[in-house]
C-alpha cells in the first residue's frame, strides 16, 4: 500500500528561526515528490522534485530529495508569520496518482 | 483565469440524502481527481481520471461515485450520505501529457452530513 508520512505533526517557532520539514514514502511507482502550502483553502504548489540530491530552491524554502532514503525535507529560513500554513507533501506513484501525506501544521509566532 | 472552480462551497445535508459535488476545469488538463480532507489524515484520494471517458478507484472510493462525460467536468456524488462523509473535499486536476507535473486545486467544498 502506498503511503506518505509527514513530521513532525505540528510545530511552533518564533519569527527568524530555521525550520525542516519531513517527508518520507513508501510507494509502488515513484515518479516525483510535490510540496503544497495549504493556508486557508486550496492547496499550493511549492516544488517538485524528480532527482536524488539536487536541491529546489524558492526564496527562503528549499527542498530536496533522497531516492535512497525514500525521503524529503523542506527547509524554512527566517521564518515568518506569513509562513504559518500546513505543508503538504504528495508523492506520485504510477501515473496520475498523487498520495498525501498528513501534512505538518506550522505555526510562526511573531 | 478560473483555473479549478467547485460549487457548492459549503452544504449541509441530511443523513440518506444524495449530493453531486461540482467541479469544472477551464486549464484542459487531462487528469483529474476528487480527494476529501480530514484532520490528521491529510489529502486522501477518492476517485481520479486520466483522461474523458476513464476513471479509477483511489483509497477510500466506497460510497461515492465519479463520471467524466468530457475533459472539463468532473462530478462526485454521494448516493446516500452518511455522516462519516462529513468532510471537506477538493477537487484537483494536472496537465500529464506524460510528463511529470503539479496537480492544481479548486477551493474545495465543504460538506456537514447530519
Amino acid at each position: 500500500e502506498d503511503k506518505v508520512v509527514q513530521s513532525p505533526l505540528s510545530l511552533v517557532v518564533h519569527e527568524g528561526d530555521t525550520v525542516t520539514l519531513n517527508c518520507s514514502y513508501e510507494v509502488t511507482n515513484f515518479r516525483s515528490l510535490l510540496w503544497y502550502k495549504q493556508e486557508k483553502k486550496a492547496p499550493t504548489f511549492l516544488f517538485m522534485l524528480t532527482s536524488s540530491g539536487i536541491e529546489k530552491k524558492s526564496g527562503r524554502l528549499s527542498s530536496i530529495l533522497d531516492k535512497k532514503e525514500l525521503s524529503s525535507i523542506l527547509n524554512i529560513t527566517a521564518t515568518q508569520t506569513g509562513d504559518s500554513a500546513i505543508y503538504l507533501c504528495a508523492v506520485e506513484s504510477g501515473f496520475n496518482k498523487f498520495y498525501f501525506g498528513s501534512g505538518t501544521k506550522l505555526n510562526v509566532k511573531p | 483565469t478560473a483555473g479549478i472552480t467547485q460549487a457548492p462551497t459549503s452544504q449541509i445535508l441530511a443523513a440518506g440524502r444524495s449530493m453531486t459535488l461540482r467541479c469544472t476545469q477551464d486549464m484542459r488538463h487531462n487528469a483529474m481527481y476528487w480527494y476529501r480532507q480530514d484532520l490528521g489524515l491529510g489529502l486522501r484520494l477518492i476517485h481520479y481520471s486520466n483522461t474523458a471517458g476513464t476513471t479509477g478507484k483511489g483509497e477510500v472510493p466506497d460510497g461515492y461515485s465519479v463520471s467524466r462525460a468530457n475533459t472539463d467536468d468532473f462530478p462526485l456524488t454521494l448516493a446516500s450520505a452518511v455522516p462519516s462523509q462529513t468532510s471537506v473535499y477538493f477537487c484537483a486536476s494536472s496537465d500529464s501529457g506524460g510528463m511529470n507535473t503539479e496537480a492544481f486545486f479548486g477551493q474545495g467544498t465543504r460538506l456537514t452530513v447530519v
